[in-house]
């Protein structure tokens, strides 16, 4: 079964620019978590979707946002771009009844400049 | 509130047992997990335990839950140099469908 895979894996954009990360689940997944983790604040949730839905959203601007496509793919979008938003973005699958084990894809990589 | 707490570095010596260990706060959490990240990589899934059981054995790994405590650890047999890793463990709850991570324990493996 494949893993959980990330587009694209490196990305650089220029202060002002908008950015749209891609994540395609496990098969059968169908929650899907995104989070941005970065040296100094570490790993924080930016939200989760579930059959379309958002269950929940971490504490991020509204220039964060996210989807989800009826076959589970998603993205997140971040308009806008700051220099802060430099961080490693991960997305994580999980079947989603109970949440339980949550599988992580190798992240996509935003640089600002 | 949910607040998750690691020690930031561990160093053992190569063939010893590794414990790293992680305290919380909020005992309505579901599940417990313990993931592993190699640089430059994502995060794997190495094990977790549910929020009702005491301790977890996968050959190497063995978790331990101590409820009352609230402290949660993560033993690694026979450690090796490829175990060379930051160690995170999260918690997740039901209610919110996110997990909430510790900073993070860099296990560094001396010859």
């Amino acid at each position: 079964k494949a893993g959980v895979t990330q587009t694209p894996r490196y990305l650089i954009k220029t202060r002002g620019q908008q950015v749209t990360l891609s994540c395609s689940p496990i098969s059968g997944h169908r929650s899907v978590s995104w989070y941005q983790q970065t040296p100094g604040q570490g790993l924080q949730f930016l939200f989760e979707y579930f059959s379309e839905t958002q269950r929940n959203k971490g504490n991020f601007p509204g220039r964060f946002s996210g989807r989800q496509f009826s076959n589970s793919r998603s993205e997140m979008n971040v308009s806008t771009l700051e220099l802060g938003d430099s961080a490693l973005y991960l997305c994580a699958s999980s079947l989603g009844q109970g949440f339980g084990e949550q599988y992580f894809g190798p992240g996509t990589r935003l640089t600002v400049t | 509130g949910e607040d998750v707490e690691q020690s930031l570095f561990l160093s053992v010596r190569e063939g010893d047992s590794s414990v790293i260990n992680c305290t919380y706060t909020d005992s309505s959490s579901t599940y417990l997990y313990w993931y592993k990240q190699e640089p430059g990589a994502g995060l794997q899934l190495l094990t977790y335990i549910f929020s009702n059981m005491d301790m977890k054995q996968d050959q190497r790994l063995t978790v331990l839950l101590n409820k009352k405590d609230k402290h949660l650890s993560l033993r690694i047999a026979d450690t090796q140099t490829g175990d060379s890793a930051i160690y995170f463990c999260a918690e997740s709850f039901d209610s919110n469908y996110q997990l909430i991570w510790g900073a993070g324990t860099k296990l560094i493996i001396k010859p």
